[in-house]
Order: C-alpha cells, then structure tokens, then sequence
C-alpha cells in the first residue's frame, strides 16, 4: 500500500500569513499514461463533510479561494494558502489515487496564531 | 444540486451487522463511480470502498475485505455498503461521495453528510 505522510501535524499562522503544508507518498503517484499526479487534498471542518480543494495535484476545484494553490510532482507535494482567512481553520488531508487502497494521509490541523 | 444523503447507521454489537444507503439525486447517478469514506473519532479520513459505474470496478481498504461489500443499484439512485463482522474500531461517521465521472481512480467532489456507526456492547 502506498502510505502518506504530512507535516507538520499542526500550524499555527497569523490571519494575513502563509500557510504550508506538506504531502509525501512512500511511491510515486504520477501516472505516466496522463502525465497526472493522482493527489488530491481536501479541507475538512468540524461537522461537516470533506470539501475538495485540489486535484491532480495543483488543479484547484470550481469555487475554491484563489489562496489555495498546490504543487509537487512524483512524492512530494505542497498545499499553500496565500493568506489565511478565519474561515480557513480547519484539517486538511492529501489523499492518493493512484493505487488501491487510496490512502489519506493523516491530517494537519491549521489553526489561528 | 447534488445531493448526497445516507441513512441506516446506529449502534451495533461488535460481530454484528449494518447496511449503509446513500440516495443520490441532482445527477445522472449512474454515469459516476461512488465511494464510502469514514471518520473516526478523533482520528483522520479513512477511505472504504470504491465502485465504477456498473460495478465492474470495487476495492476495497485491506481492513474491511471480507467484511464489508459495496454495491449499487442505478435504477434506484442508491449506493450501498453492506457491512459484517463488525468491531469497535469500526465506530465512525461513514461519508458517501460522489466521483470524477467514470474514474474509480479519481477525487471525490460531493459528500454526504454522513451518517453514524457505534459499535459497542
């Protein structure tokens, strides 16, 4: 199985500051057939369901803040929030999907400093 | 709009059994692969199960093959997990999501909002 990693496991960053977040995979999930990383993240508050921020690794969902944008290619990968609003306190996750089981990564709280 | 509801959790003795529905509706429910993710308390996202568009296609995480089965029926606009054998560390919220169109392999853009198992004597 392909197991994901994050760091931190938490952050704490001033409104206005940027936020960073990492995502590894112990193999690669760049599929070479669509040149695709199969990475996804999603931000997941309190009560409510997981929202899709990114997939592909950097391709933002319809909808989603101009402030979050990721990166990263092959096992390592980034998610950025530009500026952190109070509405962006929450866990965010990296998910592969490139292999059976698609495996999350375990999470990184972002929290107001 | 899409949505997504789930139904059929509670509690449930450790061996036993439940079986999770998710009505989907605001789409063309059999033209996207669906999964089940869950939460548990305190603890991260798990993803569950997965299944293509006629069924073709399931996987499953390596802890819950044998116990728990995903299906589907299009006619009805429903998405199933049907789980056995359960233990109490399969106490958690179970989300129904929707897919990127066909791709099994893909992110999941419309959750449910999830409905609960307890599993506990």
């Amino acid at each position: 199985d392909i197991v994901m990693t994050q760091s931190p496991d938490s952050l704490a960053v001033s409104l206005g500051e940027r936020a960073t977040i990492n995502c590894r995979s112990s193999q690669s999930v760049l599929y070479n057939s669509n040149n695709k990383n199969h990475l996804v993240w999603y931000q997941k508050k309190a009560g409510q369901p997981p929202k899709l921020l990114i997939y592909w690794a950097s391709t933002r969902e319809s909808g989603v803040p101009d402030r979050f944008s990721g990166s990263g290619s092959g096992t390592n990968f980034t998610l950025t929030i530009s500026s952190l609003q109070a509405e962006d306190v929450a866990v965010y996750y990296c998910q592969q999907y490139y292999i059976p089981p698609f495996t999350f990564g375990p999470g990184t709280k972002v929290e107001i400093k | 709009e899409v949505q997504l509801v789930e139904s059929g959790g509670g509690l449930v003795k450790p061996g036993g059994s439940l079986r999770l529905s998710c009505a989907a509706s605001g789409f063309t429910f059999n033209t996207y692969s669906m999964s089940w993710v869950r939460q548990t308390p305190g603890k991260g996202l798990e993803w569950v199960s997965s299944i293509s568009t006629s069924s073709t296609y399931i996987y499953y995480a390596d802890s819950m093959k044998g116990r728990f089965t995903i299906s589907r029926d299009n006619a009805k606009n429903s998405l199933y997990l049907q789980m056995n054998g359960l233990r109490a560390e399969d106490t958690a919220i179970y989300y129904c999501a929707r897919g990127f169109g066909t791709m099994v392999r893909g992110p999941c853009d419309y959750w449910g909002q999830g409905t609960l198992v307890t599993v506990s004597s």
